[in-house]
């Protein structure tokens, strides 16, 4: 079974417009992160926000927002006032405790932002 | 401070050649981790090596494996290279080794091409 899925592998917004990248995950582990990626077609993954399993709140970074729905195994990704920059695939990924520094990741979204 | 390494950026092979690419990691970083990413299969995990030894495999083929050095740097070679080898190779710092939430720090990667 799939630990990380992402539904959507293509989504378009406008500029400035806000957009949420879903991702949904699988583990029996009770201690676990949760991640997002950034990869431009350059192909260098760029960090971008992280959520552990324990936190009770949602994880912010700049324009980049995590919605945590621990019950529903859900973290999606919220980019807030998109800019064309954005453009670039993005990849929701997992670590596990028991995982070492192990990461899985989900087959991506890629997100194209016009002008 | 200099990001993580990969050498070479590209490059091209024949069936049945073998092929070494390198990592050099963040100064200080000890563990290193190597990915591959296909279109197909997306991005999966191959090995980590932290402190010269290999702490977590992936479901790879003995074909491939690795290595790391005392001063972290790290090697991954494919032996008997196959058309589906074809692939970027990502390459990940990091300098926790404990607990879940620690950034990961990607390399640029390898492009490798198998013909």
């Amino acid at each position: 079974a799939q630990k990380i899925t992402q539904t959507q592998p293509g989504m378009f917004v406008q500029e400035k417009e806000a957009v949420t990248l879903d991702c949904t995950y699988d583990t029996s582990d009770p201690s676990y992160g949760l991640f997002w990626y950034k990869q431009p077609s350059s192909g260098e993954m760029i960090f971008l926000i992280y959520q552990g399993s324990y936190d009770q709140q949602n994880a912010t970074e700049g324009r980049y927002s995590l919605n945590f729905q621990k019950a529903r195994k859900s973290a999606n990704l919220v980019i807030s006032a998109s800019q064309l920059g954005d453009s670039a695939m993005y990849f929701c990924a997992m670590r596990e405790n028991s995982g070492y520094s192990t990461l899985t990741f989900g087959k991506g979204t890629m997100l194209l932002v016009s002008p | 401070k200099a990001g993580v390494t990969q050498t070479p950026r590209y490059l091209i092979k024949t069936r049945g050649q073998q092929v070494t690419l390198s990592c050099s990691p963040i100064s200080g970083h000890r563990s290193v981790s190597w990915y591959q990413q296909t279109p197909g299969q997306g991005l999966q995990f191959l090995f980590e090596y932290f402190s010269e030894t290999q702490r977590n495999k992936g479901n790879f083929p003995g074909r491939f494996s690795g290595r790391q050095f005392s001063n972290s740097r790290s090697e991954m070679n494919v032996s008997t290279l196959e058309l589906g080898d074809s692939a970027l190779y990502l390459c990940a710092s990091s300098s926790t080794t404990g607990g879940l939430l620690y950034e990961q720090y990607f390399g640029p990667g390898t492009r490798l091409t198998v013909t």
